[in-house]
């Protein structure tokens, strides 16, 4: 079945620690993004990338780290300059054919501070 | 400013009746795509509908459709015979420009739907 897989599904960071989020999808999709989502609110650009070795920084890029070595995969890491992580993080891609094309999302994982 | 602001933070609507959920949104861009997506509890996004701003025709897919109102901003959701199954949240999202490109989605911050036995 083709999907994006993001894992795991729950992770916990101790203070200090960075965290390295999952996202892989097998798509073909081009393009990928990272959201974040806190409770009762909408999605917020983390950071996005278009083609391998290159990705641009969104709305709230603070405190994180990406990466784009392979198509398939955008994983994203949360440093400990993010001091407010506890959140929903969504991973998506989609094609660039055409303009009517969805961002498809995994499931997300859910990050809480211990 | 809000790009794309969705009014109703929350909406009761009765089994088999018909809802609209409200979306405004701002662009200065002639060009431009409008999305619906559907998020349940499990938390995973579902994509619903997509309307083109060049389109003349609103969308429609299945029990969804867009009252699409390009002079007033406004790209509401109708939602006709509802069930029980279309209790969740709903973002409304939207990406500016001509191409194809990578200009990533921006959402408004939802409204959640609860539908009534």
């Amino acid at each position: 079945d083709g999907g994006i897989t993001q894992s795991p599904k729950y992770l916990f960071r101790k203070e200090g620690q960075n965290v390295t989020l999952s996202c892989e999808q097998n798509l073909n999709h081009d393009a990928m993004y990272w959201y974040r989502q806190d409770p009762g609110q909408g999605l917020r650009l983390i950071y996005y990338s278009q083609i391998v070795n290159d990705f641009q920084k969104g709305d709230i890029a603070e405190g994180y780290s990406v990466s784009r070595e392979k198509k398939e995969s955008f994983p994203l890491t949360v440093t400990s300059a993010q001091k407010n992580p506890t959140a929903f993080y969504l991973c998506a891609s989609r094609t660039l054919l055409s303009r009517s094309d969805p961002q498809h999302f995994g499931d997300g994982t859910r990050l809480s501070i211990l | 400013a809000q790009k794309i602001t969705q009014t109703q933070p929350g909406m009761f609507v009765q089994e088999k009746e018909a809802v609209t959920l409200d979306c405004t949104y701002d662009t200065s861009d002639p060009s431009y795509g409008l999305f619906w997506y559907k998020q349940p509890s499990s938390g995973e996004m579902i994509f619903l509908i997509y309307q083109g701003s060049y389109d003349q025709q609103n969308a429609t897919e299945g029990r969804y459709s867009l009252n699409f109102q390009k002079a007033r901003k406004s790209a509401n959701l109708v939602i006709s015979a509802s069930q029980l199954g279309d209790s969740a949240m709903y973002f409304c999202a939207m990406r500016e420009g001509q191409a194809a490109g990578n200009t990533p989605l921006v959402f408004g911050k939802g409204t959640r739907l609860s539908v009534i036995a």
